[in-house]
Formats: C-alpha cells, structure tokens, sequence
C-alpha cells in the first residue's frame, strides 16, 4: 500500500519553514526519506524507526507517530539547496527484507 | 565509498527488444534492490537480492524481467521483449544488513521507441 505525502507541491521564499507528512493505512515499522533532484538520484536523508527517537540532518528534522502511522518532515530555515523532490519510503517489514513502498513525492522549490 | 554503479545510463531500443541493464553496488553491501521509477511517481520495487540469493519479487514484475545476482556482487536486470509501458528509469540500490539506508545509482533511462 503506497503511503499518502502531502502536500503534492510548495514554493518557499529562502529561510521558511516547511512541514512534509506521509501517512499509511498500513501499521509501520520504518520511514525513510530520501530527496531527489531532477535527473538525479534519490538521496538518503533519514530513517525512523518503531520506538526511536526524532531524527535530524542539519536543519531537517522528522518525526514518526507510530499510533498515527504517519511521520512528518520538518525543514527549517528553508535553503535553496533544499529544492527537490521528497519522497517518504515507508516499511511494513516483508518476510525477508525491506522493501519499502514510497509515495508519490512531495516537490519542493525554495526560491530566493 | 565509490557508490552505487548503474549502466548504461541511457538505453532506446525498439519494442520487443531484449535489454539488461547492471547494477554494482557499493562493495560491503550485501542487499540489492531494483526500482522503477515512472514520471511524477516514486520508485516503485522490483525485487531483491540478499547476497546471491533473490529474495522477494513484486507482484507487479511479470515473467518477461527476470534479475540476477551471481557471487553476490554486481547484479543484472533484464527486461525481454520490451513493451511500451518499460519506459521508466531503473533504480538500482544497496544496503547493509536490517534497516539501513538505501544507496541509489543514478539508475539507468529505458526508452521503448
């Protein structure tokens, strides 16, 4: 089941703030979350884990309410390097691996 | 760390064509995936190596890709008698053991003229 981002799409001016969610109907073992620029590959931003702690990288943080089974990207002090496509991978555990299932993306451009 | 390797980057062929695609990943990784990733849409899975062994498949893979990894090195995708719904760009990515990141090539545009 492809998890649920939102919002589809956001313009930022340089230094503001930005929520990403991504939602699943199905219960969660794992978020990933992963930018990508046009033409290139995804990038490893994160992972959250059941029963860890908030992650952060640089001015990115994330959040994971397994309750809820959703998790939320927090971009702080937006900067034109962030501009890109953020897609949330998400992971029920499969029998023997990790597969993850990712949503549609959620494109992002910080303008100056 | 020299990355993921993915070739060639550009591949048109005509439809019902047989193409294979290579994927070397990053040297101590011993979990392989194939992605497909179509316009507007995240990667999508293919399947799945654990060392040499082909773990899982997505339903979605028909019998016309078939992937494989000998030694539980580099690892082929091969996509027979191509049709025009192929075109996509193929990801490969690859991980350490448990749940760990996934390192993705810069994946491999297929083009079904």
């Amino acid at each position: 089941q492809q998890p649920v981002q939102s919002p589809q799409a956001v313009i930022l001016r340089e230094g503001e703030d930005a929520v990403i969610n991504c939602s699943s109907s199905k219960a969660l073992y794992s978020v990933h979350w992963y930018r990508q620029k046009h033409g290139e590959a995804p990038v490893f931003l994160m992972i959250l884990l059941k029963g860890g702690e908030q992650m952060r990288h640089e001015k990115i943080s994330a959040s994971f309410n397994e309750k809820k089974q959703q998790s939320s990207l927090y971009l702080t002090a937006s900067q034109l390097s962030y501009s890109g496509t953020y897609f949330c991978g998400t992971g029920p555990r499969t029998n023997s691996g990790y597969a993850l299932n990712f949503g549609k993306g959620t494109s992002l451009l910080v303008t100056p | 760390d020299t990355g993921v390797s993915q070739n060639p980057r550009h591949k048109i062929t005509k439809r019902g064509q047989n193409v294979t695609f290579r994927c070397d990943p990053i040297s101590e990784h011993n979990r392989l995936y194939w992605y497909r990733q179509t316009l507007g849409q995240g990667p999508e899975f293919l399947t799945y190596f654990q060392n040499e062994a082909q773990l899982e498949k997505s339903r979605l893979l028909s019998d016309r890709f078939s992937a494989e990894r000998p030694k539980g090195s580099f690892s082929t995708l091969e996509i027979q008698r191509t049709e025009q719904g192929d075109s996509a760009m193929y990801l490969c990515a690859s991980s350490t053991q448990g749940d760990q990141p996934q390192h993705f090539g810069d994946g491999t545009r297929l083009s079904i003229l």
